[in-house]
């Protein structure tokens, strides 16, 4: 029972690298989602797909890109890491708007 | 400006003693309010509220909102250490699609033995 499941858990980029964090659900949920998380912040959306083929952009957007590569997998890509994006990174699923969202353990990701 | 606001930010309290959580919002006509415990890693759901005025229990842990005054509690009695988390408010705003839910910044529990 897997549930969503996030890699890597750690990551340590230099500024201008890139990456992709990988998001996979076994639920069979329609919608995606990446929140990053940061102290004092709470939790922000940064894309969400509300189902295979479409995405949109969520309160902090800039900087990264997604993929939903089928109904399973959304993967978030940072093209050019900076130092801003250094936060730990969450995956979510869902399946209705009465349902709640389920998350994955995280990524840590530090850009020094 | 912050839509969903959670008070107080952190609290310390003994083993035993009842807290509670407080969540307002700004978003009205919301579909859900939601409460998360998150400990090390991924927040794990606690409850959905959608009806105002109906308390929903699970344990020692209870929650309910007001619509109208906007805003939402959650009551732990007999705290254990084992409930020291972040406990994070939610709101499922309006609108048709699937946009996601806007947390607030969390209260950071802590239950000293």
């Amino acid at each position: 029972n897997a549930g969503v499941t996030q890699t890597p858990k750690f990551q340590v980029l230099k500024t201008g690298q890139s990456m992709t964090l990988q998001c996979a659900q076994d639920m069979n949920h329609n919608s995606m989602y990446w929140y990053r998380q940061d102290p004092g912040m709470g939790l922000r959306l940064i894309y969400y797909s509300a189902s295979e083929g479409t995405t949109d952009k969520g309160e902090v957007p800039n900087g990264y890109n997604v993929s939903r590569l089928n109904k399973r997998e959304f993967s978030l890509r940072l093209e050019s890491a900076a130092p801003s994006q250094t936060s730990v990174y969450f995956c979510a699923s869902g399946d209705s708007r009465n349902s709640p969202l389920h998350f994955g353990n995280g990524t840590r990701l530090t850009v020094t | 400006e912050d839509k969903v606001v959670q008070s107080p930010l952190s609290l310390v309290v003994h083993e035993g003693d009842t807290v509670t959580l407080n969540c307002s919002y700004e978003v009205t006509n919301f579909r859900s309010l939601l409460w998360y415990k998150q400990e090390k890693k991924a927040p794990t759901f606690l409850f959905m509220l959608t009806s105002s005025g109906i308390e929903k229990k699970s344990g020692r842990l209870s929650s309910i909102l007001d619509k109208k005054e906007l805003f939402s509690i959650l009551n732990i009695t007999a705290t254990q250490t084992g409930d020291s988390a972040v406990y994070l408010c939610a709101v499922d705003p309006p609108g048709g699609g699937a946009d996601g839910l806007t947390f607030g910044k969390g209260t950071h529990l802590i239950i000293q033995p």
